[in-house]
């Protein structure tokens, strides 16, 4: 079945340091992926996402490519802030729109 | 902003008491999901809804159930709380697509059950 792999965190960065969240993928087909952030007591919101190879989705900043080749989605932002400190989900869906995720990364920036 | 909305936002309830987690949209989705996430914070999905009388299980067992009688409105209940349901439950509706449409997340219900 179809499968999603972040790295674990937390990954603890430095104000202004660049980021980078691995996620690679299993599926079957041509998935959509998707990087969904959650913020403290809140639900997920979308953060960016790709609807197919190549393609790269962005936004605030950060930025995520889809590689069929490595079947990857890595999240990369260049200079994080603090209030980039939440958790992160990579996720995918396929035809069915089964919307599977990751295990999350939480993200904790320090000034 | 999102337009789905769940209800409570947390409850403590006894062992054995009937509950209904409420979750409304008012997008006109016809997918609508719920997840329950545990400590860890790792979402599994328990129950989806591709549209009104259509309800499936998720990839996690759950002794919930759900019903969709109406399009905006995917509550969950269990019948019999138990602590091992101490979870946080997250609903969310998404467009009809091809698995290429943005879900929309209510802020979750935190229930513990004591």
């Amino acid at each position: 079945g179809n499968s999603v792999t972040q790295m674990e965190g937390p990954v603890t960065l430095s104000e202004e340091a660049f980021l980078t969240i691995n996620c690679t993928y299993t599926a079957t087909g041509y998935p959509s992926l998707f990087w969904y952030v959650q913020y403290p007591g809140e639900g997920l919101q979308l953060l960016l996402k790709a609807t197919k190879a190549d393609d790269k989705g962005s936004n605030k900043g950060f930025e995520a490519t889809y590689r069929k080749e490595t079947t990857s989605f890595h999240l990369e932002k260049g200079s994080v802030q603090v209030s980039d400190s939440a958790v992160y989900f990579c996720a995918l869906s396929d035809w069915s729109d089964k919307l599977i995720f990751g295990t999350g990364t939480r993200l904790q920036v320090f000034p | 902003e999102a337009d789905i909305y769940q209800t409570p936002r947390y409850l403590v309830i006894g062992t054995g008491k009937k509950i209904t987690l409420e979750c409304s949209q008012t997008m006109g989705h016809d997918k609508m999901y719920w997840y329950q996430q545990d400590p860890g914070m790792e979402l599994h999905l328990i129950h989806y809804s591709y549209g009104v009388n259509s309800t499936e299980k998720g990839d996690l067992s759950s002794e919930s159930t759900v019903s969709r009688i109406r399009t905006e409105h995917f509550p969950l209940t269990l019948e019999s709380a138990r602590p091992s349901h101490t979870s946080q439950y997250l609903c969310a509706s998404r467009e009809h697509g091809q698995g290429n449409t943005e879900a929309f997340f209510g802020q979750g219900t935190r229930l513990t059950v004591v």
